[in-house]
């Protein structure tokens, strides 16, 4: 079974750009988060989407959103680029259905490098 | 809020020693999950071992086992018989259990991740 694709793998933005990432999820899983790591802040979550809705928000700016399809792949967009956007961004899936402890673990992608010149 | 501390920045061991990571974590919840991730350096995180809050058993796969002690809220990752490639940034990461409707939704909360060398 494929893992959690992420692309591109790297992008190189100027300020004030914006950015689309997108994420496809392991087959079958229809939980898909988004995190943010830095090297100051650590990693962030952005926010979590489950059947096309959003269902939590981490304490980023209305810079940040994402969306999800009705096949589960999910894309983040940032606008109005900042220095401080430059990260790498990671979108993680979660099965649904079975029992227990498998809807609670997530499966990360490699992540997708932004640079922000 | 949920937080989750790693007090050790780095961290070192000879191979086939043993190392033990440290974790605190705070949360108001009863019913949660915790996990060990490891991120080597070609950024993907990797699952390493969970741990359900409910259960008193410590979790164990292969090399790598926890102490889980909740009254504590510590949650410690040991590493056995250490090998080259074990060499990575290790986060523990807490996150609550999917709600009655069985939607698995919540986020993972992350330490500050702690860096494991391993010398031969």
């Amino acid at each position: 079974k494929a893992g959690v694709t992420q692309t591109p793998r790297y992008l190189i933005k100027t300020r004030g750009q914006q950015v689309t990432l997108s994420c496809s999820p392991i087959s079958g899983h229809r939980s898909v988060s988004w995190y943010q790591q830095t090297p100051g802040q650590g990693l962030q979550f952005l926010f979590e989407y489950f059947s096309e809705t959003q269902r939590n928000k981490g304490n980023f700016p209305g810079r940040f959103s994402g969306r999800q399809f009705s096949n589960s792949r999910s894309e983040m967009n940032v606008s109005t680029l900042e220095l401080g956007d430059s990260a790498l961004y990671l979108c993680a899936s979660s099965p649904t259905g079975g029992g227990g402890a498998a809807k609670n673990i997530q499966y990360f992608g490699a992540g997708t490098r932004l640079s922000v010149l | 809020a949920q937080t989750v501390t790693q007090s050790q920045p780095e961290m070192s061991v000879q191979e086939a020693e043993t190392v033990t990571l440290s974790c605190t974590y705070d949360t108001s919840e009863s019913d949660y999950y915790l996990f060990w991730y490891k991120q080597p350096p070609s950024r993907q995180m990797i699952l390493v071992i969970r741990q359900e809050a409910y259960k008193q058993q410590n979790a164990t796969e292969n090399r790598f086992s926890v102490n889980f002690q909740k009254a504590a809220k510590s949650f410690s990752l040991k590493i056995s018989d250490s090998q080259l490639g074990d060499a990575a940034m290790y986060f523990c990461a807490y996150r609550r259990s999917a709600n009655a409707g069985g939607t698995s939704y919540g986020k993972l909360t992350f330490g500050q991740g702690t860096i494991l060398t391993v010398h031969p």
